[in-house]
């Protein structure tokens, strides 16, 4: 399995400032994603990061709010831009199919005052 | 839209206890289901079911899948504070999308 590590672990932000995600995958990935999990939510798919091309978001979600990178097969970033109070989650990245097993980073906590 | 509901959304056993989890579904051109087990902030994978009527077992932890009545459910027996956690149930759908279920908290006390 994959291993998976993200930076920052936590971060607490002030709002109207932008926050940048990183994660780092210890193989090469084809497919890497972005999730969110809001305070007694479920996770909800932010964008998948395509290798070489723009991101591609889902429905609620905007490049402009979410700017991600890709540079390269093992590696992402997500920016959380103009934060507000709203944007207090978990951000998880994760790799592998979709329709298979999908493994994790270990989540940053972000609490945006 | 794809959904995935889960029950109950939390539950309060003891030790030694044997808990059933339910997670039903509607997904368009479905590929699979997921269970994960949610301790802190990183979701750790526990099953994938594809088939009907197969159990998938590890441990303690056993899962099964009914694609005609669209549900699934996880099994633990002989539950351990070890266990506590959210529990989530996640499907793989048309255009490679997964949708996740809002979750169960088990919570297991001595």
């Amino acid at each position: 399995s994959a291993v998976i590590s993200q930076k920052p672990s936590r971060d607490i932000c002030q709002r109207g400032t932008s926050l940048t995600i990183q994660c780092q995958v210890d193989s090469q990935v084809t497919m890497m994603f972005w999730y969110r999990q809001q305070p007694g939510q479920s996770l909800t798919l932010i964008a998948t990061a395509n290798q070489g091309s723009e991101a591609t978001y889902e429905s609620g979600f905007v490049i402009d709010k979410f700017p991600i990178s890709r540079p390269n097969l093992t590696f992402s970033t997500l920016t959380v831009s103009n934060m507000s109070p709203e944007d207090s989650s978990i951000y998880l990245c994760s790799v592998g199919p979709p329709a298979d097993t999908q493994y994790f980073g270990p989540g940053t906590r972000l609490t945006v005052l | 839209e794809d959904k995935v509901v889960q029950s109950p959304l939390s539950l309060v056993v003891h030790e030694g206890d044997t808990v059933t989890l339910n997670c039903s579904y509607e997904v368009t051109n479905f590929r699979s289901l997921l269970w994960y087990k949610q301790e802190k902030k990183a979701p750790t994978f526990l099953f994938m079911l594809t088939s009907s009527g197969i159990e998938k077992k590890s441990g303690r932890l056993s899962s099964i899948l009914d694609k005609k009545e669209l549900f699934s459910i996880l099994n633990i027996t002989a539950t351990q504070t070890g266990d506590s956690a959210i529990y989530l149930c996640a499907v793989s759908g048309g255009y490679q999308k997964v949708t996740f279920g809002t979750g169960t908290k088990l919570q297991v006390i001595p």
